[in-house]
């Protein structure tokens, strides 16, 4: 079955350590997408990349690093400098037609906690 | 830039009774396309239902419909004969096209109690 696969599902990182999560996605569609929700405050788009080697910045990049070297996978790292990491994280795509009605499609997500 | 906006934090409704979940939004687009997710405790995030600016009639699917009201900029979602299992956040969104790229903007979400 075509989805995407994120993992792990829980996550817990000491203080000043960096973690990658994963997310990968056989769905063939061009373009990839980190969200973070916290409570309150929806869905805030972290990165995303619309082709391979190519990624831009989202609202709230700070803190986070992603590579985009297959269309596959799109590894979203929390580095030390994001202060405040614990939350839900998403990973969604969506294909890049032009067409109004192309709904993105999500992963089951990923909850980090730094202990 | 383009902005979604849910006011309603919570909501309640007893089962089988229809509810409205408000969504307005901001954009100077004229081509643009809406959407709603449901997002269970365990925290998937389902589509539901999608709207095109273009669009003359109101979308439905089964249970659920949109009242789009395009002079008023708003996209509410109204879930029919509410089930327990309608318990959830639900999010609307938009479909953004800025620098050549796409991507989705979303609500803070609103969370839903059916009552029994």
């Amino acid at each position: 079955d075509g989805g995407i696969t994120q993992s792990p599902k829980y996550l817990f990182r000491k203080e000043g350590q960096n973690v990658t999560l994963s997310c990968e996605q056989n769905l063939n569609h061009d373009a990839m997408y980190w969200y973070r929700q916290d409570p309150g405050q929806g869905l805030r788009l972290i990165y995303y990349s619309q082709i391979v080697n190519d990624f831009q910045k989202g609202d709230i990049a700070e803190g986070y690093s992603v590579s985009r070297e297959k269309k596959e996978s799109f590894p979203l790292t929390v580095t030390s400098a994001q202060k405040n990491p614990t939350a839900f994280y998403l990973c969604a795509s969506s294909t890049i037609t032009t067409g109004l009605n192309t709904e993105a499609f999500f992963g089951q997500g990923t909850r980090l906690t730094v202990v | 830039a383009q902005k979604i906006t849910q006011t309603q934090p919570g909501m309640f409704v007893q089962e089988k009774e229809a509810v409205t979940l408000d969504c307005t939004y901001d954009t100077s687009d004229q081509s643009y396309g809406l959407f709603w997710y449901k997002q269970p405790s365990s925290g998937e995030m389902i589509f539901l239902i999608y709207q095109g600016s273009y669009d003359e009639q109101n979308a439905t699917e089964g249970r659920y419909s949109l009242n789009f009201q395009k002079a008023r900029k708003s996209a509410n979602l109204v879930i029919s004969a509410s089930q327990l299992g309608d318990s959830a956040m639900y999010f609307c969104a938009m479909r953004e096209y800025t620098s050549g790229t796409y991507k989705y903007i979303f609500g803070t979400g609103t969370r839903l109690k059916v009552l029994a």
